[in-house]
């Protein structure tokens, strides 16, 4: 069983939708939940992180995590076309290495 | 505030070659970290280097090494490459402490093996 598994998608949704992306993970230990955003040919870029349970607001974006059931959501309100992009989950206990999902795929048409 | 750099972007070595990637950290960050992500998958942690010493890896095989210099750049080694080593590698840098899981990743260096 994978530490991290996360729905590769791919994800099509029209301008302004409220999107949803999740990941789900079997390691109890993990305490650090992060959210990257991926264009192509790029790097990660950190969106969000999170202590423990419970949510966090970015401006459009928001965490949510539930250790009870182990899974862990993002969701975009307002989508654009610049939030067309692969979306990453990652996770670690303290002191340990990152986890990181397969990603998501997200197309936001205009 | 530069933020992380890598070189070279691309790289395409023969199959048993050795390569060299290299990093430059974010301005003020002491901690690099490395990883290879294949093609439609997500970053495999390889290793972790904290002020010079390596501190942490996942399960990748000891060809893979790594150093981190006095000012906190850092290099990743592969010996005998193999097909499979086919993939972007990325570098991230942070701080230790609680902000060591505030990872700012480089744009990565896409090695292709043949």
């Amino acid at each position: 069983q994978k530490e991290v598994e996360q729905d590769p998608g791919p994800l099509s949704v029209p301008e302004g939708a409220i999107v949803s992306l999740n990941c789900t993970y079997s390691n109890s230990a993990f305490q650090y939940f992060m959210w990257y955003r991926q264009y192509s040919r790029k790097g990660p870029e950190l969106l969000m992180y999170t202590y423990s349970s419970g949510n966090k607001e970015d401006g459009r974006f928001t965490a949510q995590v539930d250790k009870s059931s182990k899974y862990i959501s993002l969701f975009i309100r307002d989508s654009q076309p610049s939030d067309s992009a692969t979306y990453l989950c990652a996770m670690s206990a303290p002191g340990n290495q990152f986890y990181f999902g397969t990603g998501t795929s997200l197309t936001v048409i205009p | 505030e530069t933020g992380v750099t890598q070189s070279p972007t691309h790289l395409i070595k023969t199959r048993g070659q050795q390569v060299t990637l290299r990093c430059s950290s974010q301005s003020g960050h002491n901690t690099v970290s490395w990883y290879q992500q294949a093609l439609g998958q997500g970053p495999q942690f390889i290793f972790q280097y904290y002020r010079e010493e390596e501190n942490g890896r996942g399960n990748f095989p000891p060809r893979f090494s790594g150093l981190q210099f006095p000012n906190y750049s850092s290099e990743l080694n592969v010996n005998a490459l193999e097909l499979d080593d086919s993939a972007l590698y990325l570098c991230a840098s942070s701080l230790e402490g609680t902000r060591a899981y505030e990872q700012y990743f480089g744009p990565g260096t896409r090695l292709t093996v043949t």
